[in-house]
């Protein structure tokens, strides 16, 4: 039973630029979230994704947008990228039909770095 | 705005010991509290959940407790072993259209 998978592992880019950023939730799961964390820190919500919409959405600018596949997978678009945005970047998947207490699966992550 | 704190960014304990991580928050009215374990490199790994309305859960040589007058949860973990070694994170999850939010973590280290 595959776990959440994220592509790609390891990403470089230079300010300015536009990324993208992919998930595919764990087999039975259909709500995405995605997440940063920055060196030392804890992971900062970004928003989540549930039936292809945008369901709810943490304190990050419009440059960070998403998207959700009738297939539940995910991605995660960051335009304008600033030197602040390296950071690495977590897509967890969770059964939202269960209720809304469900445990978080994480993939390990996109390490993206701005040059 | 919302606020969590973890004891410390860093807990070194002996092993064999009982390492007790303390997650506090403000401004959050959580309806659950969920710990993971993060280990480097690695994407956060469920642990344990607990409910406003349960004081205990156990699992294994683990015990969290959840205080929502003094707005604190504690994770316990007994008998620890160098192999418990990695950064512990809380977090709180509230009712519809409220964010997940979590700690900044602690991170443990046990000593052989």
């Amino acid at each position: 039973d595959a776990g959440v998978t994220q592509s790609p592992t390891h990403l470089i880019k230079t300010r300015g630029q536009q990324v993208t950023l992919r998930c595919s939730p764990k087999s039975g799961h259909d709500t995405v979230s995605w997440y940063q964390q920055a060196l030392g820190q804890g992971p900062q919500f970004i928003f989540q994704y549930y039936e292809e919409e945008e369901r709810q959405r943490g304190n990050f600018p419009d440059r960070f947008s998403g998207h959700q596949f009738p297939n539940y997978s995910s991605e995660l678009n960051v335009n304008a990228l600033l030197l602040g945005d390296s950071a690495l970047y977590l897509c967890a998947s969770s059964r939202r039909g269960q209720g809304k207490n469900q445990p978080q699966h994480f993939g390990d992550g996109t390490r993206l770095s701005i040059l | 705005s919302q606020k969590i704190e973890q004891n410390s960014e860093a807990l070194n304990i002996q092993e064999g010991k009982t390492a007790t991580l303390t997650c506090n928050y403000t401004n959050y009215s959580p309806a659950y509290l969920q710990w993971y374990r993060q280990d480097p490199g690695r994407g956060p790994v469920f642990l344990l959940l607990i409910r406003e309305n349960e004081k205990e859960k156990r699992k294994e040589r683990l015990k969290v407790t959840f205080d929502t007058t003094l707005k604190q949860s504690l994770f316990h973990i007994t008998a620890s072993q160098p192999a418990d070694s990695a950064t512990y994170l809380c977090a709180l999850d509230g009712y519809y259209g409220q964010n997940f939010v979590f700690g900044p973590g602690t991170r443990l280290s046990v000593l052989p």
